[in-house]
């Protein structure tokens, strides 16, 4: 089965940039979506297909994905960014396809 | 807007049926999309569970697929999670959660707001 792999957790200072990584085998031929989910909240879509911002969301969060690796970047970071992040993809390598989510990254603001 | 909200029984017994139900308000289910569920243990991630489209095809994870019901009621314009033979493994968050459609069904672009559902004696 198709694996996500994130890191635990990432730690940033306000103002700083931070980077969150989602390794899978080949990520890059696949649509890589990212959410964030703070503290008894509902996960809240933050980039879809790879790099597209929904409406609402500030240009601050950005999103690539090449080779074996995505990446969620959230420039001058805000005490209010502070939460957990999931990246998710659909996987159809196989006779049965999936949706698989990362495990997830926790994101302090230092 | 487009609203979702699950509903079900808080408590479910050990080797019973967990039966939810998410109601979609602000757009008709009939029209696309495809509508999945999600669950989410204390303190852990987030695990897909399986997606239906509008016209009642469904998709469901592997590791849950013998256990797992999704259908759809266009009338009601709601759909429905049906997992047996719970253990507590099963206690979780539950959310519904619109998906978008590409190639393939893709992000879940509006969620619910999550029911918690214990599995105890």
């Amino acid at each position: 089965s198709y694996v996500l792999t994130q890191p635990p957790s990432v730690s940033v200072a306000p103002g700083k940039t931070a980077r969150i990584t989602c390794g899978g085998n080949n990520i890059g031929s696949k649509s890589v979506h990212w959410y964030q989910q703070k503290p008894g909240q509902a996960p809240v879509l933050v980039i879809y297909y790879d790099s597209d911002r929904p409406s609402g969301i500030p240009e601050r969060f950005s999103g690539s994905n090449s080779g074996n690796t995505a990446t969620l970047t959230i420039s001058r970071v805000e005490a209010g960014d502070e939460a957990d992040y999931y990246c998710q993809v659909w996987d159809s390598s196989s006779d049965h396809p999936r949706g698989v989510f990362g495990g997830g990254t926790k994101l302090t603001v230092l | 807007q487009v609203q979702l909200q699950e509903s079900g029984p808080g408590l479910v017994k050990p080797s019973e049926t967990l039966s939810l139900t998410c109601a979609v308000s602000g757009y008709s289910i009939s029209s696309g999309y495809y509508w999945g569920w999600i669950r989410q243990p204390p303190g852990k991630g987030l695990e897909w569970i399986g997606s239906i489209y509008h016209s009642g095809s469904t998709y469901y994870n592997p590791s849950l697929k013998s256990r797992v019901t999704i259908s759809v009621d266009t009338s009601k314009n709601q759909f429905s999670l049906k997992l047996s033979s719970v253990t507590a493994a099963d206690t979780a968050v539950y959310y519904c959660a619109r998906q978008e459609v590409g190639a393939t069904p893709d992000a879940f672009d509006i969620w619910g707001q999550g029911t918690m559902v214990t599995v105890s004696s």
